[in-house]
């Protein structure tokens, strides 16, 4: 089946503590990308990738770090989380940039 | 910076209505515009617009772009209960940047 999968699904942890979430497809895409979606803001775009070894900032890039070694994963590191960065996390990859991207189920992080 | 704002932010409708869901949008170098459903989980695409004034359609949703007033409407007719989500607007420019609204929360009352 055709999916992005994301893990974990859920994290509590506290600040400080470094944390990875993964983030892999299996349709051979070429654009991936990370969002984070809080309430009033909608989605914002963290990071982006058009290739692999090829990596971008988004909107939101502060206190992330992403890397893409491999075309099927992306993964969203936070070095030192902080209590801003609670949110919910989705990962999306698409064919190239400009076509329509499929997303995992979101991660859903609190960071206390 | 890019922006896409959406109107109205939330509706209530009941079951039968007709809703338009608007976006606007200001973009360096527009590629495209998209519209995804958002229920309790992740979003889930419904149209990609690129041409102007060319109407996409998929069951009751119907969705076209305006290039020159920089707007897109997303129509839904007959709304149903499973129609009620939020509704979000994103478009892509020439820096591969995805810029999304705020979404638009629908509510359908039967």
């Amino acid at each position: 089946e055709a999916q992005v999968t994301q893990n974990p699904r859920y994290l509590i942890t506290v600040t400080g503590k470094k944390l990875t979430v993964t983030c892999s497809q299996n349709m051979n895409h070429e654009y991936m990308s990370w969002y984070r979606q809080d309430p009033g803001l909608g989605l914002r775009q963290i990071y982006y990738s058009m290739n692999v070894e090829v990596t971008d900032k988004g909107d939101v890039p502060e206190g992330y770090k992403v890397s893409r070694k491999e075309k099927r994963n992306f993964p969203l590191i936070l070095e030192s989380p902080s209590p801003n960065q609670t949110s919910l996390y989705f990962c999306a990859s698409s064919l190239y940039q400009r076509t329509e991207q499929y997303f995992g189920p979101g991660t859903r992080l609190t960071v206390t | 910076e890019d922006k896409v704002v959406q109107s109205p932010l939330s509706l209530v409708v009941h079951e039968g209505d007709t809703v338009t869901l608007n976006c606007s949008y200001e973009v360096t170098n527009f590629r495209s515009l998209l519209w995804y459903k958002q229920e309790k989980k992740a979003p889930t695409f419904l149209f990609m617009l690129t041409s102007s004034g060319i109407e996409k359609k998929s069951g009751r949703l119907s969705s076209i772009l305006d290039k020159k007033e920089l707007f897109s409407i997303l129509n839904i007719t007959a709304t149903q209960t499973g129609d009620s989500a939020i509704y979000l607007c994103a478009t892509t420019g020439a820096n591969s940047k995805l810029t999304f609204g705020k979404g638009i929360t629908l509510s359908v009352r039967p």
